[in-house]
Order: structure tokens, then C-alpha cells, then sequence
């Protein structure tokens, strides 16, 4: 199985930062990553695919990057909103798999 | 709009079985992929079966592997999962989504929770 490692567990950071959390695969995924957020009791939605293609309706402070065995997500101008937990996933080769979620806080 | 309505959760007993429901609207269920996730209570997001948009294909985690059966009925537009010989490590969330052409999930229902415990 293809493992999915993500940094940090977690992230506090104040309004209008600028944030990335990172992913790394055991081995190339050849771009096939997805990002998503799932915010507290709710279930989680899409923002990246293909490493950095923006989901419809996903605000564009929102960017994907990486390549081969390393991947990011960047979060400019941080919003109350985007309190939430965000996990990245691999879809290359099966099982498809997901890392272990980054949570991020307001500071 | 896109909705997966899930349901069919619940409290089950070791060993026993459960059938998980989804009910697909706003799209054109018969030409997606459809998959099931899970995340137990405070944990990370695990996938756990997928079937091709006519049901011809099936792919399962190892766990899940003969005691799982992923199913649709195009039909009615609506996605199961039947789990038998349920494990407490079975116990979760779990989630109905929609698997976009390229196998990441792009919707999501709210998910259902089943908990296996004695």
C-alpha cells in the first residue's frame, strides 16, 4: 500500500497568514492527489485534484503544488472559515489511500 | 445540486450484519463510479470499497475483503454496502461519495454511523 505521510498533525496560525501543509508518498503518485477540508461535525469536501486543480466553487486563496513523492497545500490570507481539519489522498494505485490529517486552529 | 443521502446505521453486535443505504440525486447516478469511506470516532478518513459506474467492477481493502459487498441499483439511483461479520474496528462514520472520473471523491454525504459493540 501506498503510505501517505502528512506535516504537521497540527497548525495554529492567525487571520491573514499564510499557510502549507504538506504531504509525501512512499513512493510517485504521478500527481493523482486530492486535498480536502472537513470542518468540525460536518463531512469533508473537495478542494484540490490532480495536485493542483481547484475544485468548482473553492475559493482561489486555496492552491495545490508538488510533484513525484511530494506534495502542499497553501492557504493564502487565512479565514475564520477554513478552521478545519485537512487530509490529503493518493489515488494512483489501490487502495486508495489518505493521510493522516492536518488540524488547524486560529491562533 | 448533487445529494448522497445515506442511511441504515446504527447499533450492531459483533458478528452480526448491517446494510448501509444511499440515496443519489442531482446527477446521473449510472455514470459515476460510487465509493464508500469511513472514519472511526476521532480518527483519519479510511477508504473502504469502490464499484464502477455499471457495477461490473469491485475493489475492496484487504480488512473488508469477503465480509464486505459493495452493490447499486442504477434504477433507483441508489448505492449499498452490506457488511457482515461486523468487527468492533468496524465502528465509524461512514460516508457515501461520488468517485469522479479519475478516483477522488468530489461529493460527499453526511455521513451514517455504525457502531459494533456488545
Amino acid at each position: 500500500d501506498i503510505q501517505m505521510t502528512q506535516s504537521p498533525a497540527s497548525l495554529s496560525a492567525s487571520l491573514g497568514e499564510t499557510v502549507t501543509i504538506e504531504c509525501r508518498a512512499s513512493e510517485d503518485i504521478y500527481n493523482g492527489l486530492a486535498w480536502y477540508q472537513q470542518k468540525p461535525g460536518k463531512s469533508p469536501q473537495l478542494l484540490i485534484y490532480n495536485a493542483n486543480s481547484l475544485h468548482t466553487g473553492v475559493p482561489s486563496r486555496f492552491s495545490g503544488s508538488g510533484s513525484g513523492t511530494q506534495y502542499s497545500l497553501k492557504i493564502n490570507s487565512l479565514q475564520s472559515e477554513d478552521v478545519a481539519s485537512y487530509f490529503c489522498q493518493q489515488y494512483y494505485d489501490y487502495p486508495w489511500t489518505f493521510g493522516g490529517g492536518t488540524k488547524l486552529e486560529l491562533k | 445540486e448533487v445529494q448522497l443521502v445515506e442511511s441504515g446505521g446504527g447499533l450492531v453486535q459483533p458478528g452480526r450484519s448491517m446494510k448501509l443505504s444511499c440515496a443519489a440525486s442531482g446527477f446521473t447516478f449510472s455514470n459515476y463510479g460510487m465509493a464508500w469511506v469511513r472514519q472511526a470516532p476521532t480518527k483519519g478518513l479510511e477508504w473502504v470499497a469502490t464499484i464502477s459506474y455499471d457495477g461490473s467492477s469491485t475493489y475492496y481493502r484487504d480488512s473488508v475483503k469477503g465480509r464486505f459487498t459493495i452493490s447499486r441499483d442504477n434504477a433507483k439511483s441508489t448505492l449499498y454496502l452490506q457488511m457482515n461479520s461486523l468487527r468492533s474496528e468496524d465502528t465509524a462514520t461512514y460516508y457515501c461519495t461520488r468517485e469522479a472520473t479519475v478516483a477522488f471523491f468530489d461529493y460527499w454525504g453526511q455521513g451514517v454511523m455504525v457502531t459494533v459493540s456488545s
